[in-house]
């Protein structure tokens, strides 16, 4: 199976700050990561899939970029909403897709 | 709008079976496959097994094969997913998604609200 290995396992981050979230792949993946938000108590959802496209609706404060094994999240002058775990996922291993264990980021 | 509503909270007790659903709406439910996710409490997402409701086409992934079994009925849009004998370590939120994409590159673009299903005796 392709790990994925997120870090920090916790970013502590002020409002208006910008956070940076690392995804690293155990092999290649290509540009196949998508990431995931999760916020207390809800599913997921999607941010970002191709490594670096905003799904419907994101931000533009939200980034992502990488390709192979190295992939980067972004999100830029924090909002109150933003705090939240963040999960990347690869979906180049079809059908067995893996996601990281997950960066909470919270309020510093 | 794309919709998948799942079935409501569980409390089970070890030994017994269960059955929760996904339903879908909002596009055609036999053209796009759904996943079942993982999260035991407090912990992350766990990647389970996946279904295309066209043809009922299933893998699971290695770490739940022989554990559960996910269906698919078409007649009514709704995907399952049970255990015949459940264990206390079962206990845990389950999330049904749908993906989206090309056969080399298919994500998870929605996801259900989440079925917690609690097992103890």
């Amino acid at each position: 199976d392709i790990v994925m290995t997120q870090s920090p396992a916790t970013l502590s981050v002020s409002p208006g700050e910008s956070a940076t979230l690392s995804c690293r792949a155990s092999q290649s993946v290509g540009s196949n990561v998508a990431w995931y938000q999760q916020k207390p108590g809800q599913a997921p959802s999607l941010l970002m899939y191709g490594a670096s496209t905003r799904a419907t609706g994101v931000p533009a404060r939200f980034s992502g970029s990488g390709s192979g094994t190295e992939f980067t999240l972004t999100i830029s002058s924090l909002q109150s909403e933003d705090f939240a775990v963040y999960y990347c996922q690869q979906y180049k291993n079809w059908p067995t897709y893996t996601f990281g264990q997950g960066t909470k980021v919270e309020i510093k | 709008e794309v919709q998948l509503v799942q079935s409501g909270a569980e409390v089970k007790k070890p030994g017994e079976s269960l059955k929760i659903s996904c339903k879908g709406s909002g596009y055609s439910f036999t053209s796009y496959w759904i996943g079942w996710v993982r999260q035991m409490p407090g912990k992350g997402l766990e990647w389970m097994a996946i279904i295309y409701p066209g043809d009922s086409d299933t893998t699971y992934s290695p770490s739940f094969q022989g554990q559960v079994t996910i269906s698919a009925d078409k007649s009514t849009s709704t995907a399952y997913l049970q255990w015949s004998s459940l264990r206390a370590s079962d206990t845990a939120m389950y999330f049904c998604a749908r993906l989206t994409g090309s056969a080399a590159a298919r994500f998870i673009e929605y996801w259900g609200q989440g079925t917690l299903v609690t097992v103890s005796s």
